[in-house]
């Protein structure tokens, strides 16, 4: 059965580096979503992607995050500055074009993310 | 505005008897719902998902939900509870926007299973 993939499963890093987290879709699917979960909180929702453009962001996806379909396969997350509250994990997820079967997300395993 | 609320952040059954997971819904328009389980360390697997069609849902793994529009509940059932059952539940609505839909999660219950 086809899965989301996600890498790596564990990012470690300074305070103020970049950091780019990599995620394969579903192969025929269009969209492309990133969610975040802090420890102990729920998951939160960060940004979707559709047709080569952002689709909705949330609040908290401000001018230090970017996503990018670099290429036919890959759709990534990139924080530019990292901070100590970005340390979380992140969870790609992808859904169908079809109407019903857009409903439905799949997501990733998800990369932990702690910054130091 | 959509939202969902999980009523119970911690829940403990023991083996082979019932679970039930509550969830409370607030949508200004027909929802699409969903449960998501999470196990430890892994990432996030559906269980169900209702989009308006039969109001009781079966999902993996033997659970089920029914979508009650009169008490705006959707709570996950489950007749027998296993040990390979623990993990955190999270509650989903579907909020239609644009070409995108951006889901929104409860806060989640950790069930727990005893011997």
């Amino acid at each position: 059965e086809p899965e989301v993939t996600q890498t790596p499963s564990h990012q470690v890093t300074q305070m103020g580096q970049e950091v780019i987290l990599r995620c394969v879709p579903i192969s025929n699917h269009l969209y492309f979503y990133w969610y975040r979960q802090i420890l102990g909180q729920k998951v939160e929702f960060l940004v979707s992607f559709y047709n080569n453009e952002i689709s909705e962001k949330s609040e908290i996806f401000d001018d230090q995050f970017s996503v990018e379909r670099p290429d036919g396969s890959n759709f990534t997350l990139k924080i530019r500055s990292t901070k100590l509250e970005d340390s979380a994990m992140y969870f790609c997820a992808s859904s169908d074009v079809s109407s019903n079967a857009a409903d439905t997300q799949y997501f990733g395993p998800g990369t932990r993310l702690t910054v130091l | 505005a959509q939202s969902v609320t999980q009523l119970d952040s911690h829940v403990s059954v023991s083996e082979g008897t019932p679970v039930l997971l509550r969830c409370n819904y607030s949508s200004s328009y027909s929802p699409s719902l969903f449960w998501y389980v999470q196990h430890p360390n892994k990432g996030l697997q559906l269980l169900l998902k209702y989009t308006s069609a039969a109001t009781l849902v079966k999902g993996i793994n033997g659970f089920e939900a029914e979508f009650k529009k009169s008490e705006t509940s959707f709570h996950l059932t489950k007749p027998s509870a296993h040990m390979s059952d623990a993990a955190e539940y999270f509650c989903v609505v579907r909020r239609w926007y644009s070409s995108a839909s951006k889901i929104i999660f409860g806060s989640g219950t950790r069930l727990s299973i005893r011997p």
